[in-house]
């Protein structure tokens, strides 16, 4: 089975630009969650969506957003970009169901480096 | 809310010695856990989990962990280091109730003495 897939792996951006991360789940899974790694911060979720429904969300301002396609891929999207969202934005699928451990797997993540 | 600490963020061990990773737990009711273990630039790789079905847990790379429910705690360990195990590990905690987020601790950054 093919892993979780993120496109794209690196991004250049300037302040005030917009960008949209894409991320590809493993097969038969139906939820996607994003994160935000910096040294600063360490991992924050930044949300989950299952079945196109955002499931659960972290603390983090509205230009940060998301939404999940019928196939279960999922993008993220940050508008008007600042200095400190520069970090490796890392997704994860699982098969979203109630009640079990929900092991999440990993993409390889894409580093957005704003200047 | 489930959390997890991650005592130490940096540990050091010689190659060939035990590996001893901390985490503690904060949940009113056993949660499922979670060792994960990042290389550089990349993603988070799941090394094993904990779902109650025994304490005792092993994982891949010749990992495994401990669940003390007395003590909290879900240990991370490894007999005999090696050079590939430098990299940052990772706790996480996920409650057991309908469909909470899973929640990382901080971090172990573990270095490998040659």
């Amino acid at each position: 089975k093919a892993g979780v897939t993120q496109t794209p792996r690196y991004l250049i951006k300037t302040r005030g630009q917009q960008v949209t991360l894409s991320c590809s789940p493993i097969s038969g899974h139906r939820s996607v969650s994003w994160y935000q790694q910096t040294p600063g911060q360490g991992l924050q979720f930044l949300f989950e969506y299952f079945s196109e429904t955002q499931r659960n969300k972290g603390n983090f301002p509205g230009r940060f957003s998301g939404r999940q396609f019928s196939n279960s891929r999922s993008e993220m999207n940050v508008s008007t970009l600042e200095l400190g969202d520069s970090a490796l934005y890392l997704c994860a699928s699982s098969l979203g169901i109630a009640g079990g451990p929900g092991e999440q797997f990993f993409g390889p993540g894409t580093r957005l480096t704003v200047l | 809310a489930q959390s997890v600490t991650q005592l130490g963020s940096h540990v050091s061990v010689s190659e060939g010695a035990l590996v001893l990773l901390r985490c503690n737990y904060s949940s009113s009711v056993p949660p499922y856990l979670f060792w994960y273990v990042q290389y550089p630039n990349q993603g988070l790789q799941l090394l094993l989990k904990y779902t109650s079905a025994a304490t005792l847990v092993k994982g891949i790379n010749g990992f495994e962990a401990e669940f003390k429910k007395s003590e909290t705690s879900f240990h991370l360990t490894k007999p005999s280091a090696h050079m590939s195990d430098a990299a940052e590990y990772f706790c996480a905690v996920r409650g057991n109730f309908g469909n909470e987020k899973l929640t990382f601790g901080t971090g172990t950054r573990l270095t490998i003495i040659p």
